[in-house]
């Protein structure tokens, strides 16, 4: 089974900190995602990346950055936190695949607060 | 833009039937897919469906598919408690790997 794991399931942190969200999933695969969730909003993409050291801005990238230094690894980078950020994060993984259908596989999710 | 539209909440009793609806704006679209959120959980893919197909069924699962209106719905047969989730309908293009997801239906599922 693919596993995705996130580094904390609830994080609180205060307004201006630095803040790391780790991801990383264990089936090799190329693709990786980070989302934000929050209600009546669904999900939106922040960033995702095709391969390592390569990313792409999603549809919300702003206030955000992301590191793809190993396949396995894909962290999302707040760097000056601020309580519009408060939310729930979710990582996902996928690969390619020739018939073109995208499964994502997608962890736990990280709730962070920020105050 | 790609816009996918859900309605954001659907109560039923354990046993019927349940209906979520979804409608997308992008004819492009190559896959459709519905995706489950359990409560304090990730999603998980439940099914999908390519374009060109108007039905699947998957046991207790029948997705329904009408290009034509753009509408895509999803039909849990004999509905449990179990089922009580948060479900997202999304779609995708041949090619790419991104996926475009709709706000989600929260089903709530009563004995």
């Amino acid at each position: 089974d693919v596993k995705v794991t996130q580094s904390s399931r609830y994080l609180v942190k205060r307004t201006g900190e630095k803040v790391f969200l780790e991801c990383v999933q264990d089936m090799d695969h190329e693709n990786m995602f980070w989302y934000r969730q929050d209600p009546g909003l669904g999900l939106r993409l922040i960033y995702f990346s095709y391969d390592v050291k390569m990313k792409e801005k999603g549809d919300i990238p702003e206030g955000y950055s992301v590191s793809r230094e190993k396949k396995e690894r894909f962290s999302l980078i707040l760097e000056s936190a601020s309580t519009n950020q408060t939310s729930m994060y979710l990582c996902a993984s996928s690969y390619f695949r020739e018939t073109g259908v995208e499964t994502q596989y997608f962890g736990p999710g990280t709730r962070l607060l920020v105050l | 833009g790609e816009d996918v539209e859900q309605s954001l909440f659907l109560s039923v009793r354990e046993g019927d039937s349940s209906v979520i609806n979804c409608t997308y704006t992008d004819s492009s679209s190559t896959y459709l897919y519905w995706y489950k959120q359990e409560p304090g959980a990730g999603l998980q893919l439940l099914t999908y469906i390519f374009s060109n197909m108007d039905m699947k069924q998957d046991q207790r699962l029948t997705v329904l598919l009408n290009k034509k209106d753009k509408h895509l719905s999803l039909r849990i047969a004999d509905t449990q408690t179990g089922d009580s989730a948060i479900y997202f309908c999304a779609e995708s293009y041949s090619g790419y790997s991104t996926l475009t997801f709709g706000k989600g239906t929260m089903l709530l599922v009563s004995p």
